[in-house]
């Protein structure tokens, strides 16, 4: 398994502001990815994270919007730029563990409120 | 496009009961997930499944997968208080990249 923290658990921002959010994973992994939970709903990827080259974003989201560092293989940030209050949601990180059975497991999220 | 369809997507019932969530999905699968999550609370992994037949079982929870149908199960037995969550089932694909594409989630309430 991986044990995943996240920071900040929660925040209240205001409109047009930023906010980035920490992943940090207690061992190496290969594969980082990104999740927006919207209120009431499932779970959307947003991007993975590779490290040493940019981020693969999907469909409906771009790096302008939702920035991607991944510096090592044991943590990557997540920014939300220039926030309105559709960004409200939970974000959170997922990495997959490098040896069998290559399962994902999810860090505790981000609650993020934009007023 | 990979879709991920889960009924039912609310599931009210009363405790030593039985039922079943289904979870459909559109294309050729690697791996099927299922997931709990509590209110206010990340993503707890349950059951990985692999392979077509595969059963997985804990506690009052067991999940099978049928890869010919593309159809997984989550059968709830004897169902208790404890087991309101929401359950969410998620697949991937090994050459999409891995990343995983969530159904819609299913709310369970359990009733004392």
């Amino acid at each position: 398994s991986a044990v995943i923290s996240q920071k900040p658990s929660r925040d209240i921002c205001q409109r047009g502001t930023s906010l980035t959010i920490q992943c940090q994973v207690d061992s190496q992994v290969t594969m980082m990815f990104w999740y927006r939970q919207q209120p009431g709903q499932s779970l959307t990827l947003i991007a993975t994270a590779n490290q040493g080259s940019e981020a693969t974003y999907e469909s409906g989201f771009v790096i302008d919007k939702f920035p991607i560092s991944r510096p090592n293989l044991t943590f990557s940030t997540l920014t939300v730029s220039n926030m309105s209050p559709e960004d409200s949601s939970i974000y959170l990180c997922s990495v997959e563990t490098s040896g069998p059975p290559y399962e994902q497991y999810f860090g505790p999220g981000t609650r993020l409120t934009v007023t | 496009e990979l879709k991920v369809e889960q009924n039912p997507l609310f599931l009210s019932m009363q405790e030593g009961k039985n039922y079943t969530i289904y979870c459909n999905y559109s294309t050729t699968s690697d791996r099927l997930y299922w997931y709990r999550q509590d209110p206010g609370k990340s993503l707890e992994s349950l059951f990985v499944l692999l392979s077509n037949g595969a059963v997985k079982q804990e506690g009052r929870l067991m999940a099978s997968l049928d890869t010919k149908a593309r159809l997984s199960t989550l059968h709830i037995t004897a169902a208790v208080h404890d087991l309101s969550a929401t359950y969410f089932c998620a697949v991937d694909i090994i050459e999409y990249g891995n990343k995983l594409v969530f159904g819609a989630g299913t709310i369970l309430r359990v009733k004392s």
